[in-house]
């Protein structure tokens, strides 16, 4: 059964400081990995990887794929009290829908 | 920006009754999803849908449930004699074409309670 885990669950930093998420699979057929940020409601949609080595970036954020170690890290520098989410973590396996992961609840103290 | 919206956001209902939530995906996207998200776990996959059919369903999309696109842009998700242990944000989502690996979009969740 395809699987995605997390870590940490849960994170506590405080603002200014850089934070490092991640992501691990099992799949059986692999065809991306998403990442999402999930505030009050409704997962918004932050990365899709599909290829090793390629850094995505977006503002703060970046993130990377290493399809050898099933793996990919979300990165966020210079932290703000808006970056607290949960992000999650999903996987594309050419199935109809995306498995996701448990996520990671991140809180950014002033 | 094309956004999926869902109605309501919030819904109560008794134990037993029937509710229907409702989700008008982004115009051009082909596939339709919902999702589930009991408090404080992980998002779960319930059931895709394309070309008017579902394409996949999970262990918990089981008879209680349905899906149906009643007209071209409505797109709903009926829970049948409800239980307690339904209550649970529920997310749709839409995209363009799975096919090709894209991501998916997501409404801003209908929270149902089921007393």
């Amino acid at each position: 059964e395809d699987k995605v885990v997390q870590s940490p669950l849960s994170l506590v930093v405080h603002e200014g400081d850089t934070v490092t998420l991640n992501c691990s699979y099992e799949v059986t057929n692999f065809r991306s990995l998403l990442w999402y940020k999930q505030e009050k409601k409704a997962p918004t949609f932050l990365f899709m990887l599909t290829s090793s080595g390629i850094e995505k970036k977006s503002g703060r954020l970046s993130s990377i794929l290493d399809k050898k170690e099933l793996s990919s890290i979300l990165n966020i520098t210079a932290t703000q009290t808006g970056d607290s989410a949960i992000y999650l973590c999903a996987l594309d396996n050419y199935g109809q829908n995306f498995v996701f992961g448990p996520g990671t609840r991140l809180s950014v103290l002033p | 920006e094309p956004e999926v919206t869902q109605t309501p956001s919030h819904q109560v209902t008794q134990m037993g009754q029937e509710v229907i939530l409702r989700c008008v995906p982004i115009s051009n996207h082909l596939y339709f999803y919902w999702y589930r998200q009991i408090l404080g776990q992980k998002v779960e996959f319930l059931v895709s849908f394309y070309n008017n059919e579902i394409s996949e369903k999970s262990e918990i999309f089981d008879d209680q449930f349905s899906v149906e696109r009643p007209d071209g842009s409505n797109f709903t998700l009926k829970i049948r004699s409800t239980k307690l242990e339904d209550s649970a944000m529920y997310f749709c989502a839409s995209s363009v074409d799975l096919t090709r690996g894209v991501e998916a979009f997501f409404g801003q969740g209908t929270r149902l309670t089921v007393v």
